[in-house]
C-alpha cells in the first residue's frame, strides 16, 4: 500500500476547476511535489513547495496543504491538462520518497 | 539548457545484465541528487533509489535493495542503474530525475522502456 493516496480518476469540465488530493501522515513534516505524466512522456514537475511553480507551468495550476493532505487545483482546466498526476513526498523512514497511486484527470 | 538524456530502449534475455545511463548537462552534475523512478505497463510510478554524484552517497528503496545497483561517474556527468540478472518482471520504463529545490524533482530524462523477454 502507497503511503501517500490518491483518488484514482476524476473528470472536469472543459474550463472548470478541479482538485486533486494526496493524503499521508509524511505530509505534516514535508511537502509534497506534483507530476505530471502523460503516455510516452517524461514526468513533468508542476507544482512542488508551499505554494511554487517551475517556470514555463501555466498559472492555472496551484498548490496548497493543510494537515497531511496536499492539493493540486487546475482552475480552468484545458483539453491538454488531461494526464495522469502524482504527488510525491518523504516516505516514513525520511530517507527516501514515495509516489502517490496516482490520478487520472478527464477533460470533458 | 539544463537537460537529463537517457540511453535508449533495450530488449534483453531473462538472466542477462543491463546497465542504463543518464546523462546530465547544462548544470554543476555533482551538486544535485539524481533518483530514479521506474514505471511497469499500465502501472503508477514507483520511487527506486537516490545518488549524490558529488561522493556517490546512495540510498535504495527497501524493495530495490540488492535488485538494482545505482552509480555515477563524475568525469562524465552521467548517472546509471543496473541489473546483474534481468527478470521479466523487470520490465518497465525507467525514468532519472534531478532533485532540486524543496525535495521537487524539477528535470527528468526521457526515459528508458526495458523489455526482459525470452
Amino acid at each position: 500500500s502507497s503511503e501517500l493516496t490518491q483518488d484514482p480518476a476524476v473528470s472536469v469540465a472543459l474550463g472548470q476547476t478541479v482538485t486533486i488530493t494526496c493524503q499521508g501522515d509524511r505530509l505534516r513534516r514535508y511537502y509534497a511535489s506534483w507530476y505530471q505524466l502523460k503516455p510516452g512522456q517524461a514526468p513533468v514537475l508542476v507544482v512542488y513547495g508551499k505554494y511554487n511553480r517551475p517556470s514555463g507551468i501555466p498559472d492555472r495550476f496551484s498548490g496548497s496543504t493543510s494537515g497531511g493532505t496536499a492539493s493540486l487545483t487546475i482552475t480552468g482546466a484545458q483539453a491538454e491538462d488531461e494526464a495522469d498526476y502524482y504527488c510525491n513526498s518523504r516516505d516514513s523512514s525520511d530517507n527516501h520518497y514515495v509516489f502517490g497511486s496516482g490520478t487520472k484527470v478527464t477533460v470533458l | 539548457e539544463v537537460q537529463l538524456v537517457q540511453s535508449g530502449a533495450v530488449v534483453k534475455k531473462p538472466g542477462e545484465s543491463l546497465k542504463i545511463s543518464c546523462k546530465a548537462s547544462g548544470y554543476s552534475f555533482t551538486t544535485y541528487w539524481i533518483g530514479w523512478v521506474r514505471q511497469v505497463p499500465g502501472k503508477g510510478l514507483e520511487w527506486m533509489g537516490i545518488i549524490y554524484p558529488g561522493d556517490s552517497d546512495t540510498r535504495y528503496r527497501p524493495s530495490f535493495q540488492g535488485q538494482v545497483t545505482i552509480s555515477a561517474d563524475k568525469s562524465i556527468s552521467t548517472a546509471y542503474l543496473q541489473w546483474r540478472g534481468l527478470k521479466a518482471s523487470d520490465t518497465a520504463i525507467y525514468y532519472c530525475g534531478r532533485r532540486g529545490m524543496d525535495d521537487a524533482f524539477d528535470i527528468w530524462g526521457q526515459g528508458t522502456m526495458v523489455t526482459v523477454s525470452s
